[in-house]
């Protein structure tokens, strides 16, 4: 059964400075990894999805890296900003097509 | 704006209460999926709908009925639930279930509160 962590739970940094957000899953084969936002008792917003062929999607500030042989995935967002405080969510499609999510991290951008 | 829409956004309901939940997609995919979000828990899939037909069923207790009479609607009946099925609702839909490119898309949730 596929496992999703994410470490650590919250994070909190000065504006400005880069994130780096993990996301680690015990089944490697898995089809693709998507990344996640979600704002206070909002819905989720799709950030950038990896599929099992790819090493790394980008988009603006932000780029995610896939590792399958060792399970990692990693979100980079490059000169966070106020704006980018949420909490970001990873979530890997394995066998049975369903997704299976991390528990999120916590992130909190300082002015 | 994700193109998914759910309403009611918020319900508070008794336990004898029978609700039900909608959800809508304008993306034209042929898939739709119901999760729950507790606090401090991971998003766990409850259903899954393929082409209309329900593809999984998360072991979800039967006071949760879900009905997809067509690719763009998809409902959760409620019915006797107990206080411990307070949650954020999210409904998803994809393309369809297979395949590695098949990003899914959220729309904003309906928060519920069993009394």
């Amino acid at each position: 059964k596929q496992e999703v962590t994410q470490i650590p739970a919250a994070l909190s940094v000065p504006e400005g400075e880069n994130l780096v957000l993990n996301c680690s899953f015990t089944d490697s084969a898995i089809y693709n990894l998507q990344w996640f936002r979600q704002d206070p008792g909002k819905g989720l917003t799709s950030l950038l999805l990896i599929q099992s062929s790819q090493r790394e999607q980008t988009s603006g500030r932000l780029n995610a890296s896939l590792d399958k042989s060792s399970g990692r995935s990693t979100l980079y967002i490059a000169a966070s900003q106020p704006g980018d405080s949420a909490t970001y969510l990873c979530a890997s499609k394995a066998a049975g097509n369903k997704l299976t999510f991390g528990g999120g991290t916590r992130v909190l951008v300082k002015p | 704006e994700t193109g998914v829409t759910q309403t009611p956004r918020h319900l508070v309901m008794g336990m004898t209460n029978k609700k039900s939940l909608k959800c809508e997609q304008h993306l034209g995919h042929n898939a739709m999926y119901w999760y729950k979000q507790s606090a401090k828990k991971p998003l766990e899939l409850m259903f899954v709908y393929n082409f209309k037909e329900q593809t999984e069923n998360n072991s979800v207790p039967s006071r949760f009925s879900p009905e997809c009479p067509n690719s763009s609607h998809l409902f959760l009946h409620l019915h006797t639930l107990q206080p411990e099925d307070s949650a954020l609702y999210l409904c998803a839909s994809s393309r369809e279930t297979s395949g590695s490119y098949n990003e899914q898309f959220f729309g904003p949730g309906t928060r519920l509160t069993v009394l």
